[in-house]
C-alpha cells in the first residue's frame, strides 16, 4: 500500500504570496492532520479533517486554512506569507472513524517551504 | 492544555549499547495515548511505539521498550542493542482519548547520535 504523499516536496515563495500544499492519505484513511515543524517551535498542530469536515484546529492565524475532498485528499493554504512561515509542513493520515480512536497516524515526507 | 516535555535535547550512545530517552507530560485526563516517533535525517516521521494509558503493561517492540509511569506522568523510551540506523530525532507525543480528535501534542525532541 502506498504511504502518505505530499506535494510539492520543496517550495520557495516570497513574502505576501500565497501557497497551497497537497496531501494524499493512505488508501482507505479518512482522517488527515497537518503539522508545522520549525526549529524554534517544534511540531505544532495546525488542523485535522475527517470526512471533509474540520474536526479540530490549532492556534494559528486565519491565514492558515485547509480543506478535505471527498476522496480524503487534503490541501492546506497559507495566504500572505510571512518569513516566519518557513517550515516543514507535515501531513498525517489514519483510518479514524467511529469506534476507531486507537488508530495510528502515518506521516508523509513533508513539504519544505522557504519564504524569502 | 496538555504539554509534553523532553528534557534531553541531545543524547549519544555507543553501538550495541542501551540508551534511555526521557519524556514527561502534563494532563488532567485519565484516558490517553502516548507515542514515540522517530524522524531520521530523511525527515519521514515513523512510529516507534505506542502505549495506551489504561494498560499497565509497558509496550515493547523488538529492541524498543517503554517505561510508563502513569502516576508520575513519565514515559521513557529504552533502545537496546543500539544500531547506527537508530540515529534520528525522537519525539514523544500525547493524544487524548476524548472527543475523537487525532491531534498529537509533541515534545521538542531528542537528537540521538549512535557512535560506531
Amino acid at each position: 500500500k502506498a504511504g502518505v504523499t505530499q506535494t510539492p516536496r520543496y517550495l520557495i515563495k516570497t513574502r505576501g504570496q500565497q501557497v497551497t500544499l497537497s496531501c494524499s492519505p493512505i488508501s482507505g484513511h479518512r482522517s488527515v492532520s497537518w503539522y508545522q515543524q520549525t526549529p524554534g517551535q517544534g511540531l505544532q498542530f495546525l488542523f485535522e479533517y475527517f470526512s471533509e469536515t474540520q474536526r479540530n484546529k490549532g492556534n494559528f492565524p486565519g491565514r492558515f486554512s485547509g480543506r478535505q475532498f471527498s476522496n480524503s485528499r487534503s490541501e492546506m493554504n497559507v495566504s500572505t506569507l510571512e518569513l516566519g512561515d518557513s517550515a516543514l509542513y507535515l501531513c498525517a493520515s489514519s483510518l479514524s472513524g467511529p469506534g476507531r480512536q486507537q488508530e495510528t497516524q502515518y506521516f508523509g515526507p513533508g513539504t519544505r517551504l522557504l519564504v524569502l | 492544555a496538555q504539554t509534553v516535555t523532553q528534557s534531553q535535547p541531545e543524547m549519544s550512545v555507543q553501538e550495541a549499547e542501551t540508551v534511555t530517552l526521557s519524556c514527561t507530560y502534563d494532563t488532567s485526563e485519565s484516558d490517553y495515548y502516548l507515542f514515540w516517533y522517530k524522524q531520521p535525517p530523511s525527515r519521514q516521521m515513523i512510529l516507534v511505539i505506542r502505549q495506551e494509558a489504561y494498560k499497565q503493561q509497558n509496550a515493547t517492540e523488538n529492541r524498543f521498550s517503554v517505561n510508563f509511569q502513569k502516576a508520575a506522568k513519565s514515559f521513557s523510551l529504552k533502545i537496546s542493542d543500539s544500531q547506527l540506523g537508530d540515529a534520528a530525532m525522537y519525539f514523544c507525543a500525547y493524544r487524548s482519548a476524548k472527543g475523537g480528535s487525532e491531534k498529537l501534542v509533541f515534545g521538542k525532541g531528542t537528537k540521538l547520535t549512535v557512535n560506531p
